[in-house]
């Protein structure tokens, strides 16, 4: 089993619509969870980091948290063309981990006009 | 804020060649880098783990006389992939974090890659 596993889709989404990525992870001892966009060819930028049960807005990213389930999403509402991507889920392991991080294998994400 | 510059962006040498990559926190001080390198429609594979003033950690698999990493200082890592061949071609990409407290919860923030191509 994978410490953390995305659907790497990929996931097409018609432009307007909502895309829903998913993230789950092994690690039961894990805190800190990000979601990185990757352009094709570009190193990953930060999209949205979340240390707490629940939901984090951001613009139109919203990051939705449930460690009893250990289950991470990424819902980007209003979906646009310029968010075709690969997104990765990244997981800081239980422990000290010094901020190492542990990622997915991405989610290809396409909207089309 | 949290700025990290990686230069080279694309090199291009022959077999044989050692290549150093810089890593530098352009904003911050990085207490920890990471450098990691990653294959054509492949995830991020973490190389090693830096931390200003002391040896690298290496992750199972790496070769470290192969890939010798320093960080001199809080601002700075640099990668040298030494005696370059062409599978050693590959994107290389440095990340830092930043000091002081809670490191564990803070993200990486990456560099934009050096494209290594080895002929």
């Amino acid at each position: 089993q994978k410490e953390v596993e995305q659907n790497s889709g990929p996931l097409s989404v018609p432009e307007g619509a909502i895309a829903s990525l998913n993230c789950t992870y092994s690690d039961r001892g894990s805190q800190s969870f990000f979601w990185y966009r990757q352009y094709s060819g570009k190193s990953p930028e930060l999209i949205m980091s979340i240390y707490s049960n629940g939901d984090k807005e951001d613009g139109r990213f919203t990051a939705q948290l449930n460690k009893a389930s250990q289950y991470v999403s990424l819902l980007i509402r209003d979906s646009q063309p310029s968010d075709s991507a690969t997104y990765l889920c990244a997981v800081t392991p239980g422990g000290t981990s010094y901020g190492k991080l542990t990622f997915g294998q991405g989610t290809i994400l396409t909207v089309h006009p | 804020g949290a700025v990290v510059s990686q230069h080279p962006s694309r090199v291009i040498c022959k077999s044989g060649t050692s290549v150093k990559i810089e890593c530098r926190s352009l904003d911050f001080q990085a207490t920890t880098m990471f450098w990691y390198r990653q294959f054509p429609k492949q995830s991020l594979m973490l190389m090693a783990t830096s931390n200003e003033g002391s040896k690298a950690t290496y992750e199972q698999g790496v070769e470290k006389d192969k890939f010798l990493i320093n960080h001199a200082s809080l601002t700075l890592s640099t990668l040298t992939v030494t005696s370059a061949h062409p599978e050693d071609s590959s994107f290389y990409i440095c990340s830092a974090t930043g000091t002081g407290q809670g490191v564990d919860n803070q993200p990486q923030h990456f560099g934009d890659g050096t494209r290594l191509s080895i002929l």
